[in-house]
């Protein structure tokens, strides 16, 4: 699977937007972009994926580079409840397995 | 129901003893999975079930044995362990993945954390 990097940890504002990046400049024609995140005591838990075009769901927005180098996770509006390790990863679909990198520990402030 | 159930919650266990975690899915998926955490690292896969066979298996120590008796079911058998693999072990599942039809999201169990003294 090709690498992601992502910032080791990043804060934000209760009830503020949160953007999320994450580098994945060796990525393939074929790698969906996942995020996953995992609450504290949680196992992990699927947030979005994309492929090429920006992605929105009830719990987050994707928004992915045109040249798919790079791409953001955005939280629209970050409650105390957000507040977990965000993970970007790479592959075809998730049916082979994750490959999970460090991730970035968002920390929210009330 | 989507939920992935794991048993049990917390195991401590000697280096000679011979335990057995359990995981359960109910949402029709045929494909499941054993991921380890240790404390403050992220989730390694350890093995991947297809159609209830073994299809991946990360060069885990034979002292693991994956085993999935139903399409529902999958256990882990653990015998002689060293302090080391003590970590959390989160089970997975998901549907298979068919011709870039479908995106087959994974979920996950809540773990049993593991101590093997």
């Amino acid at each position: 699977d090709a690498k992601t990097t992502q910032p080791n940890s990043m804060e934000s504002n209760e009830e503020e937007p949160v953007h999320l990046p994450c580098n994945h400049s060796t990525i393939s024609g074929t790698d969906y972009i996942h995020w996953y995140r995992q609450l504290p005591s949680q196992g992990p838990e699927y947030v979005i994926h994309g492929l090429t075009s920006n992605v929105n769901n009830r719990m987050a927005s994707l928004a992915i580079a045109e040249d798919r180098k790079s791409s953001t996770l955005i939280l629209h509006r970050a409650t105390l409840r957000d507040a977990a390790v965000y993970y970007c990863i790479l592959n075809r679909g998730g049916a082979d397995g994750l490959t999970f990198g460090k991730g970035t520990h968002l920390i929210i402030q009330p | 129901d989507t939920e992935v159930t794991q048993t049990p919650k917390h195991l401590v266990m000697g280096m000679t003893n011979k335990k057995s975690l359990k995981c359960e899915q109910h949402m029709g998926h045929r494909a499941m999975y054993w991921y380890k955490q240790k404390a403050k690292k992220p989730p390694e896969l350890m093995f991947v079930y297809s159609y209830e066979k073994l299809s991946i298996n990360e060069s885990v120590p034979s002292r693991f044995s994956p085993e999935c008796p139903n399409s529902s079911l999958l256990n882990l058998h653990l015998h002689a362990l060293q302090p080391e693999d003590s970590a959390l072990y989160l089970c997975a599942s998901s549907q298979r993945w068919t011709s870039g039809l479908t995106y087959n999201e994974q979920f996950f169990g809540p773990g049993t954390r593991l101590t093997v003294l």
